[in-house]
């Protein structure tokens, strides 16, 4: 069954420190990876999308990795700020011909406190 | 330029009434689609068109009708509300599936008592 597993479930950290965020996936055939930001109340926002052949993609402060191979990425947010204070969800494309269904993370809950 | 926009924005239902969710976008996008988002479970998607006029089953369609009369708007429609059916429902659009990005509403939150 295709999936995608989050961790950790949920992270607090001071402002201004770094941290990185973990995803793994088993889905088959691939076709991207992407990482949503989704602020309490609110829908998810796009923050990266990466392809097969693309290893790293930053927006700002937010760069994500991939290893296609072990099937791997993490999220890792710099010198973070009250914002960023949000659920991180990891999806991942199915790939294939037809309609390709994105498959979604349960998400991690990052809580930056002052 | 909204995006995509969602009402109503909150509804509490009783059991066995109905409604219907609304969902437009201003993007011209050609796929549009329902997703509900329940605790410690990931966005699963309930319908989904490819186009006006179009409609396809997703992963939970069960218990949900849709319609996408135009492009730029899909109804999520409840026939007979069920408390298993408490969740908060997301609109997203793209304009292509796959590689293409889905922009998502700001959700509502539906209780079934």
């Amino acid at each position: 069954k295709n999936q995608v597993e989050q961790s950790p479930q949920s992270l607090i950290i001071l402002e201004g420190k770094n941290c990185t965020l973990q995803c793994n996936y088993t889905v088959s055939p691939f076709s991207n990876l992407r990482w949503y930001k989704q602020d309490t109340g609110r829908g998810p926002v796009s923050l990266t999308i990466m392809t097969f052949s693309e290893n790293t993609k930053s927006n700002g402060r937010y760069t994500a990795t991939l290893d296609a191979d072990t099937k791997q990425s993490s999220l890792h947010i710099t010198a973070s700020q009250l914002s960023d204070s949000a659920s991180y969800i990891c999806v991942v494309s199915e790939g294939g011909t037809g309609f390709q269904k994105l498959v979604f993370g349960t998400g991690t809950r990052l809580l930056v406190s002052p | 330029n909204a995006g995509v926009t969602q009402t109503p924005k909150f509804r509490v239902l009783k059991t066995g009434q109905s409604m219907t969710l609304l969902c437009a976008q201003d993007m011209n996008h050609e796929y549009m689609y329902w997703y509900r988002q329940d605790p410690g479970m990931g966005l699963r998607l309930i319908h989904y068109s490819v186009g006006e006029g179009t409609t396809a089953k997703g992963e939970v369609p069960d218990g949900y009708n849709v319609s996408r009369l135009k492009k730029q708007n899909f109804l999520l429609g409840l026939e007979s509300a069920a408390p298993s059916q408490t969740s908060v429902y997301f609109c997203a659009s793209s304009y292509s599936t796959g590689s293409g990005e889905q922009y998502f509403g700001p959700g509502t939150r539906l209780t079934v008592t």
